[in-house]
């Protein structure tokens, strides 16, 4: 069965202070990993697809890693505003799973000042 | 990217009653889908919403609960039918740009509340 699973289910750090969240996946065949950013009472916002094993995306403060197995969203020197959801999702390949995204459960993160 | 609006943002509904939420589209899209964020928990795909065709659920959702239409490219909707306290959710809708598998956007939601 796929399956993706997302630690921690929550993370709070200080402002400043860098960490790692992790998106493990057990899936037949893997077409992309996507993560998105959710804020409360939103729809997730997209932020990185990644595609192969070691494939790297940045934006800001994130930086998106692909391994064959599992992805990390860094965050250097977290800012209050980044306090969200950070959401895991994979792509399957096949082509009845076209187009269509699996969710973990997500990351909550808290950055206090 | 692709803008997308959805109507209602919230309701509060009578159990037994049907509710549609719309989805409309800035510009034509091959893929849309709907999906379902109960309380606290992460997203669930309902449906592939088709254009010209019947949409295409996933394993635990039916087209009697969960009526979907989609008459053209840049536009769909979800009917949640005779709801019960357990369909209290956020319903989301979502596009897949082409080619699919570089981006997909989702609206803003739709916060339903059954009493």
């Amino acid at each position: 069965e796929d399956q993706v699973t997302q630690s921690p289910e929550a993370l709070r750090l200080q402002e400043g202070e860098s960490s790692s969240l992790n998106c493990s996946y057990t899936v037949s065949g893997l077409r992309g990993l996507f993560w998105y950013r959710q804020d409360p009472g939103k729809g997730p916002e997209f932020l990185f697809t990644l595609y192969s094993a070691g494939e790297e995306k940045e934006k800001e403060r994130l930086k998106a890693t692909l391994t064959k197995k599992e992805s990390f969203l860094h965050i250097t020197a977290p800012k209050p505003e980044d306090s969200a959801t950070y959401l895991c999702a994979v792509q399957l390949s096949g082509g009845t799973s076209y187009g269509k995204l699996t969710f973990g459960q997500g990351t909550i993160l808290t950055v206090h000042p | 990217s692709a803008v997308i609006s959805q109507k209602p943002s919230r309701d509060i509904c009578q159990r037994g009653t049907s509710l549609t939420i719309q989805c409309q589209v800035d510009s034509q899209v091959t893929m849309m889908f709907w999906y379902r964020q109960q309380p606290g928990q992460s997203l669930t795909l309902i449906a592939t919403a088709n254009q010209g065709s019947e949409a295409t659920y996933e394993s635990g959702f039916v087209i009697d609960k969960f009526p979907i239409s989609r008459p053209n490219l840049t536009f769909s909707t979800l009917t949640v039918s005779n709801m019960s306290p357990e369909d209290s959710s956020i319903y989301l809708c979502s596009v897949g740009t082409a080619p699919l598998g570089t981006e997909a956007f989702f609206g803003q939601g739709t916060r339903l509340t059954v009493v």
